[in-house]
Parts: C-alpha cells; structure tokens; sequence
C-alpha cells in the first residue's frame, strides 16, 4: 500500500528563516511525486511535479528535490504571504492504479512577520 | 478558464437526507476525482472516473455513489447522509499523459450533516 508521510506537521518560521519541509514515501513504484499549496478555505494548488531522483524544481523561494525515499520542499528566506498548508502527493506505477493520488496529511507553514 | 467549478460550496444536510454534488471540468480532462477533506487524515479518495460512463471506487467509498454522463461532470451523491460524512469535499480533474500529471482541484464543498 502506498503511503505518505510529512514532517513536521506545523512549522512557525519568522520571516526571512529559511527551512524545509520533508516528504517520506513508500511507493512500489513511483511515477511522479507532487507538492501542492493549500490555503485555508480552498482547494490544493499545483506546484511541483517530480519525476525521478535527483530531479529538482524551483518556483520563487520553493525548491523541491526528490530521492528514492523521500522529498524536501526547502524554503528560501520566506515571507508571510508563503504561510499554508503544503501537501505531499505520490501517484504510483501500478497499471491499475497509475492515475491516482495517495496524499500525505500535510504541513502546516506559519511565517511570521 | 473556470477550471474546475463545485457546487454548492456549502451545505447542511439533515441525517437521512440525500443530496448530490456537482463538478464540472472545461479543461477536457479524461480522469476526475472526488475527495474528501477530514482534520488529521488528509485528502482521501473516495470515487474516481478514467473516462466518460466510467466510474470505480477509491479508498472510502462507502456511503457515496458517483456518475460521468458526460465527460465533462462527475457527480457525487450521498443516498442517506450519516454525520460521518460532515467533511470537505474536493473534486479534482487531469489529463491522461504519457508522465504522470497533476491534478487541478475545485474549490470544495463544505458539508455539514447534523
């Protein structure tokens, strides 16, 4: 069974202290890893698709990179507008099941002015 | 592009009761989800469709029954609400591709059954 794990399930940074957030995963095979952004009130929103380790992506002060266990989400001198819950997805390579989203509970960000 | 659009956003329902909600998609996706939101659980899938006239359970599919007349909307509908299923529910939609490819969501439906 595919599973997801997020660490740490709230982080308060203040503004401008860069972190990460990690995403620990148990796929049987992975066919792509996602990072979406959630505010409250609203649905998740797209920001990163990973495919293969050592594969990284950028957008602003996000980066994400991907292992064969897990993947950070790092967070470059952050701003309060960057507080929301970041979600953790994995989609897996089995034929059956190839399209579907197995979510980690999140990680709830909190940047402080 | 609206995207993808949910309605109602809010509800109360009435143990017993049924009601259904609506997603619609005007990005030509093939597949669509439904999820539910809980505290503490994270999304979960409840039903999903690869296609229009296609539809398959997910991880709580107890309780709901979906339909895809058309390739475009993807209906949930609760028979007989139970205040286990007061949640937030998420459809989603993505395009069939060769990689894997994101899923876009809606807004969410909040459901209260009391």
């Amino acid at each position: 069974e595919d599973q997801v794990t997020q660490s740490p399930e709230a982080l308060r940074l203040q503004e401008g202290e860069s972190s990460s957030l990690n995403c620990s995963y148990t796929v049987s095979g992975l066919r792509g890893l996602f990072w979406y952004r959630q505010d409250p009130g609203k649905g998740p929103e797209f920001l990163f698709t990973l495919y293969s380790a050592g594969e990284e992506k950028e957008k602003e002060r996000l980066k994400a990179t991907l292992t064969k266990k897990e993947s950070f989400l790092h967070i470059t001198a952050p701003k309060p507008e960057d507080s929301a819950t970041y979600l953790c997805a994995v989609q897996a390579l089995n034929r059956g099941s190839n399209y579907k989203l197995t979510f980690g509970k999140g990680t709830l960000l909190t940047v402080n002015p | 592009n609206a995207g993808v659009t949910q309605t109602p956003k809010f509800r109360v329902l009435k143990t017993g009761q049924s009601m259904t909600l609506l997603c619609a998609q005007d990005m030509n996706h093939e597949y669509m989800y439904w999820y539910r939101q809980d505290p503490g659980m994270g999304l979960r899938l409840i039903h999903y469709s690869v296609g229009e006239g296609t539809t398959a359970k997910g991880e709580v599919p107890d309780g709901y029954n979906v339909s895809r007349l058309k390739k475009q909307n993807f209906l949930l509908g609760l028979e007989s609400a139970a205040p286990s299923q007061t949640s937030v529910y998420f459809c989603a939609s993505s395009y069939r591709g060769a990689r894997s490819t994101e899923a876009f969501f809606g807004q969410g439906t909040r459901l209260t059954v009391v």
